[in-house]
C-alpha cells in the first residue's frame, strides 16, 4: 500500500529556535498534503493544506508565519515551526492525499507516523 | 462549515461481540467521501473503512461495515467478532477538499 513518511518522530529543541518537520510520499506523488496537530486525548486539528508549487492553505487561527509550510516537490512537505514556545510542543502528524483513477476510483488519504515535538 | 460529530467519547466490547459507533456530519455538499480510522497507542492513523457518498451500498472490510444513512447523515461503524487488538481511538472523518474528524471514540475490548 502506499506508504508516507515523517521525519523526525521526535525532536527536542530549545524556546526560540526553530524546527522542521519533513513528510514525505515514498511511491505515490502528492499533490496536496496536510499538516494537523493533535493534543493528548484530543482528535487531529487540521493546520493547513499543502499544495505543490502554490502558498499553504491555513486554517482558520492557525499562524503562518509561525508555522510554514513548504511543498517544494510532488512527494516532499516540510513543517517548520519557528521560534519555538513549549505551548508548541504537540503531536504533529502529515498525511498526502492519493487521487486513484479507474476502478475503485477516488481519493484516499495516507498518514505519516506523526512527530512528537517538545519545547524546553 | 463541515462538522463530524462522535457522540460516544467511550465504548467497550466484550471479545467476540459486536459494538456500534456512531457518526454524524453536517455537510451541504451531495459528493464526498467518509472514512473511520483508528487510531491505537502508536497514533499511527490506519484506515479502517471509506465510503463514497455516490454509492448506496454499504461499504465492509472484513469484520468492518459501515451503516450509511445519506439522507440522515449519519455513518456508524460496526466492529463484529471483536478482537483484543480493535481496542483504539477510532476517528470518524468526512472529506470533500480537505478531511474533517470528529472528536473520537475509545473503544475497550475485554476478554
Amino acid at each position: 500500500g502506499a506508504v508516507v513518511s515523517q521525519h523526525p518522530s521526535w525532536v527536542i529543541c530549545k524556546s526560540g529556535t526553530s524546527v522542521k518537520i519533513e513528510c514525505r510520499s515514498l511511491d505515490f506523488q502528492a499533490t496536496t498534503m496536510f499538516w494537523y496537530r493533535q493534543f493528548p486525548k484530543q482528535s487531529l486539528m487540521l493546520m493547513a493544506t499543502s499544495n505543490e508549487g502554490s502558498k499553504a492553505t491555513y486554517e482558520q487561527g492557525v499562524e503562518k508565519d509561525k508555522f510554514l509550510i513548504n511543498h517544494a516537490s510532488l512527494t516532499l512537505s516540510t513543517l517548520t515551526v519557528t521560534s519555538a514556545h513549549p505551548e508548541d510542543s504537540s503531536f504533529y502528524i502529515c498525511s498526502a492525499d492519493r487521487t486513484q483513477t479507474g476502478a475503485g476510483s477516488g481519493n484516499t488519504i495516507y498518514f505519516g507516523e506523526g512527530s512528537w515535538l517538545t519545547v524546553v | 462549515a463541515q462538522t463530524v460529530t462522535q457522540s460516544q467519547p467511550e465504548m467497550s466490547v466484550q471479545e467476540a461481540e459486536t459494538v456500534t459507533l456512531s457518526c454524524t456530519y453536517d455537510t451541504s455538499e451531495s459528493d464526498y467521501y467518509l472514512f473511520w480510522y483508528k487510531q491505537p497507542p502508536s497514533r499511527q492513523m490506519i484506515l479502517v473503512i471509506r465510503q463514497e457518498a455516490y454509492k448506496q451500498q454499504n461499504a465492509t472490510e472484513n469484520r468492518f461495515s459501515v451503516n450509511f444513512q445519506k439522507a440522515a447523515k449519519s455513518f456508524s461503524l460496526k466492529i463484529s467478532d471483536s478482537q483484543l487488538g480493535d481496542a483504539a481511538m477510532y476517528f470518524c472523518a468526512y472529506n470533500t477538499d480537505k478531511l474533517i474528524f470528529g472528536t473520537g471514540t475509545r473503544l475497550q475490548v475485554f476478554p
